[in-house]
């Protein structure tokens, strides 16, 4: 059964790194890739980046100077780091795998999501 | 960018009516269209991709068209399950991008 499930604090101070981790099972990170997709109260999802099944990454240009993700296949968990956060980065946050392996572009599996708030 | 535009935000039809909502793309994105519906506390549903192929587990009462710039996702006799929010999304090409939703509401 495949599941992802992001973690991370739920509040952070402007101008600070945000760190989350998307925990999955029932599937192999280097035989599929995973995203990450925030998601503004009322809005629609930004796409921010993935990681791909042989570890190489791929950034929305938008997000890419403050934007690193990383893997660690031994715990099945993906990572998530931005920094130099603004109040507009508040939302809620999702990892989110492709349909087939390697590579679809579309998600067929997606987190709960983890809400982000940035404020003092 | 490739810019996804559902015009449409709120929509609101009665149990076994038909409904269609539509997502234009501002470039050609060939068929690489995927349809999702969100409802509260829920995770997020693939429910049709390639503009009209159906996910596994979507029930056939939901169907996609289209091609290039427009799409059209129907939900022909709809269901009071689904009611929900439903984005479009083209992965043509990078950076992958959504449509801003249209709520479906049930009355």
């Amino acid at each position: 059964q495949v599941q992802l499930k992001e973690s991370g604090p739920g509040l952070v101070q402007p101008s600070e790194t945000l760190s989350l981790t998307c925990t999955v099972s029932g599937f192999s990170l280097t035989s599929y890739s995973v995203s990450w997709v925030r998601q503004p109260s009322g809005k629609g999802p930004e796409w921010m980046g993935r990681m791909w099944y042989d570890g190489d990454t791929a950034y929305n240009s938008a997000l890419k100077s403050r934007l690193s993700i990383s893997r660690d296949t031994s715990k099945n968990q993906v990572f998530l780091k931005m920094n130099s956060l603004q109040t507009d980065d508040t939302g809620t946050y999702y990892c989110t795998r492709d349909r087939v392996n390697y590579y679809s572009g579309d998600f067929a599996y997606w987190g709960q999501g983890t809400l982000v708030t940035v404020s003092s | 960018d490739v810019q996804m535009t559902q015009s449409l935000s709120y929509l609101a039809a009665s149990p076994g009516e038909s409904v269609s909502i539509s997502c234009k793309a501002s470039k050609s994105i060939s068929n690489y269209l995927a349809w999702y519906q969100q409802k509260p506390g829920e995770a997020y549903k693939l429910l049709i991709y390639s503009g009209s192929t159906l996910q596994s587990g979507t029930p056939s009462r939901f169907s996609g068209s289209g091609s290039g710039t427009d799409f059209t996702l129907t939900i022909r006799s709809l269901e009071p399950e689904d009611f929900g929010l439903y984005y479009c999304q083209q992965y043509y090409e990078k950076p992958l991008t959504f449509g801003s939703g249209t709520k479906l509401e049930i009355k």
